[in-house]
């Protein structure tokens, strides 16, 4: 299979602190998206770095691709209790056309 | 339409009923899919399609699942003779390669089967 694995499968910290996210994944990919979901309705689409890039960052997100590893993570820094929600990852491999893959997700905690 | 428009948003039918779940995509996206969330599951692949046609159908459950997609836009997936375990949310999403491949989702279709 395909799927990315985000991991931890849950995370509770502290409003202001860090909190990070790891995927990781099996194919060669030709991108990879970070998502965000609330109380189970869509999903909102946080960030894409592609295969060839190594960094991205947007606002307090911080996100990484090891292309070597198969993997990478999602940095949320000073969080908020409005963080808390569900982060999945997702890879649409080079053999498998736009056929995007999501993995279980993280379910972060932001605890006041 | 500005976003991926889905209906209906809540669905309850009985056992054994037919249901249609209904996705309007971001107009211009040529790329559509459709997955399955259960209560605190991650996202299950139904379908996707590239214009009208289906290059994977794999994650469909059985043959109780179809999918169609008319004129490179709406789509329709039904679930013939609904079973409990079909309860979930159905997530539609669409892209392309103008959008950068970025996924757009709709706020889902709940389906409670009783």
């Amino acid at each position: 299979s395909q799927q990315g694995e985000e991991d931890p499968q849950a995370l509770s910290i502290q409003e202001g602190e860090n909190a990070t996210m790891n995927c990781s994944y099996k194919t060669s990919i030709n991108n990879l998206q970070w998502y965000r979901q609330n109380s189970g309705r869509g999903l909102v689409h946080l960030i894409l770095i592609r295969s060839n890039e190594r960094e991205k960052h947007s606002g307090r997100l911080r996100v990484t691709l090891d292309t070597s590893k198969k993997s990478s993570s999602l940095l949320i820094t000073a969080s908020r209790a409005a963080d808390t929600a569900s982060y999945f990852c997702a890879t649409d491999a080079k053999d498998y056309g736009q056929n995007f893959v999501f993995g279980p997700g993280t379910r972060l905690s932001v605890l006041p | 339409g500005a976003g991926v428009s889905q209906s209906p948003s809540n669905k309850v039918t009985e056992k054994g009923k037919d249901v249609e779940l209904r996705c309007d995509p971001i107009s211009g996206h040529t790329a559509l899919y459709w997955y399955r969330q259960s209560l605190g599951q991650g996202l299950e692949f139904l379908i996707y399609f590239q214009g009208n046609s289906a290059p994977d159908k794999s994650g469909l459950p059985s043959d109780r699942f179809s999918a169609e997609r008319t004129g490179g836009s709406v789509s329709t997936l039904t679930i013939q003779r609904t079973q409990q375990e079909d309860s979930a949310v159905y997530l539609c999403a669409s892209s392309s390669t103008i959008s950068g491949n970025t996924i757009y989702f709709g706020e889902g279709s709940w389906l409670t089967v009783v």
